[in-house]
């Protein structure tokens, strides 16, 4: 059964950078019907879309967040990483690690497997 | 960039068939995914592709589609199926997933 986990800082001050890993096991991270992708939500607040990456690297970003994130992938560890720079206070929010289907002939799909999420809070 | 909408909040008897519907411009193109969210959980992706299932989700759980509606039917509510629900769709390319705002089920 594929697993998610989440690590990193629970608190980290504003300005600084947010990083985050998340480590896959019990399936294959290198697959090309997988993306990979981090999600965000606030205390008492809906989902956000980071980022996702694909095995050979590739990246997209949401454009709201696109100029402060890093997400990428080491597939010997199986880890996927985010780091989030500049962070405020509006950062503080649990952070999800979610695997992202591709169906092929271009159709990516759902999210179908999640981690636990980790909350993070910006503070100082 | 799209957007998808939802009610904020749907309330049900238990027995009864909820409906929650999404809302975006971008859904005659792309396919819709809900996700379900309790409590201090990670979201569970409960519909694919607009209508279908995955394995292990209650045959309650149904989805639709039309125009630039989709729709989560949930048959025969219980207790147990209070929850927030989320849609989720893509751009046009698909590489950009956008989320629903989120609706808060309640089984009265």
């Amino acid at each position: 059964q594929l697993q998610l986990q989440e690590s990193g800082p629970g608190l980290v001050r504003p300005s600084e950078t947010l990083s985050l890993t998340c480590t896959v096991s019990g399936g294959s991270i290198s697959s090309s019907s997988y993306y990979w992708g981090w999600i965000r939500q606030p205390p008492g607040k809906g989902l956000e879309w980071i980022g996702n990456v694909f095995h050979t690297g590739s990246t997209y970003y949401n454009p709201s967040l696109k100029s402060r994130v890093t997400v990428s992938v080491d597939t010997p560890k199986k880890q996927v990483s985010l780091r989030l720079n500049s962070v405020t206070a509006a950062d503080t929010a649990v952070y999800y690690c979610a695997r992202r289907y591709y169906y092929g002939s271009g159709i990516i799909g759902g999210f179908d497997y999640w981690g636990q999420g980790t909350l993070v809070t910006v503070s100082s | 960039s799209y957007e998808l909408t939802q009610p904020p909040s749907v309330s049900v008897s238990p027995g009864q068939t909820a409906r929650i519907t999404c809302f975006g411009d971008i859904l005659p193109k792309q396919y819709a995914y809900w996700y379900q969210q309790k409590p201090g959980q990670a979201p569970l992706l409960i519909i694919y592709k607009d209508i279908q299932r995955p394995s292990g989700i209650p045959e309650r759980f149904s989805g639709s589609s039309s125009g630039t509606t989709a729709t989560l039917t949930i048959s025969g509510v219980q207790a147990e199926d209070e929850a927030d629900y989320y849609c989720q769709s893509a751009d046009n390319s698909g590489l950009y997933p956008m989320f629903g705002g989120g609706t808060n089920l309640t089984v009265l």
